[in-house]
């Protein structure tokens, strides 16, 4: 199984501010995936980063892996509060998952 | 990117009756999808695995005969609560699985939220 261990647990943040969650994993890794989650709801695609890259970015995301430390960084800029959720990173080295319990990011107004 | 759904999006069932949820994969074929669940607050568990025209595979502690998984064609899993029981109330996500070349990817449903009263 591959488990992604987030880090911190939960972050409250003033909207506007960047955000920063961490995430680590145990085993090889083709691809590191990152979800967001609403409350009560499924998993949104957020962003993937291939285990031959370093950065990648999307609109406010920034992903950055470190296969040598086997973890992986997400920010967040310019923080909304429509970005309140829990964050889980996926690492697919092969097809069966287990979830962290993801970071709880709490945006405040 | 791929598109999962999952039907119904909500279902609110008394104890002892069978709640069917599907997970189907819009414009792909999924030879392999994925059953999870979450109970309030935690994270999501891995149930089963599913494979097309074969049985499930289930993760130790879950009942196979209580939670029945069907994979009869490339874009279509359902899995079937039976005598549902309050403590079955809980949200389920399904998956399917993409294997490229030198990677895999995996397309969530947007879950099912289950009430049994």
């Amino acid at each position: 199984s591959q488990q992604g261990e987030e880090d911190p647990q939960a972050l409250s943040i003033q909207e506007g501010e960047n955000a920063t969650m961490n995430c680590s994993y145990k085993t090889s890794i083709n691809n590191l995936q990152w979800y967001r989650q609403n409350s009560g709801r499924g998993l949104v695609h957020l962003i993937l980063i291939r285990s031959n890259e370093r950065e990648k970015h999307s609109g406010r995301l920034r992903v950055t892996l470190d296969t040598s430390k086997k973890s992986s960084s997400l920010l967040i800029t310019a923080s909304r509060a429509a970005d309140t959720a829990s964050y889980f990173c996926l690492n697919f080295g092969n097809e069966k998952l287990t979830f962290g319990t993801g970071t709880r990011l709490t945006i405040i107004p | 990117g791929a598109v999962v759904s999952q039907h119904p999006s909500r279902v609110i069932c008394k104890s002892g009756t069978s709640v069917k949820i599907e997970c189907r994969s819009l414009d792909f074929q999924a030879t392999t999808m994925f059953w999870y669940r979450q109970f309030p607050k935690k994270s999501l568990m891995l149930m089963a695995t599913s494979n097309e025209g074969s049985k499930a595979t289930y993760e130790q502690g879950v009942e196979k005969d209580k939670f029945l998984i069907n994979h009869a064609s490339l874009t279509l899993s359902t899995l079937t609560v039976t005598s549902a029981h309050p403590e079955d109330s809980s949200f389920y996500i399904c998956s399917a699985l993409i294997r490229q070349v030198s990677y895999n990817e995996q397309f969530f449903g947007p879950g099912t939220r289950l009430t049994v009263l």
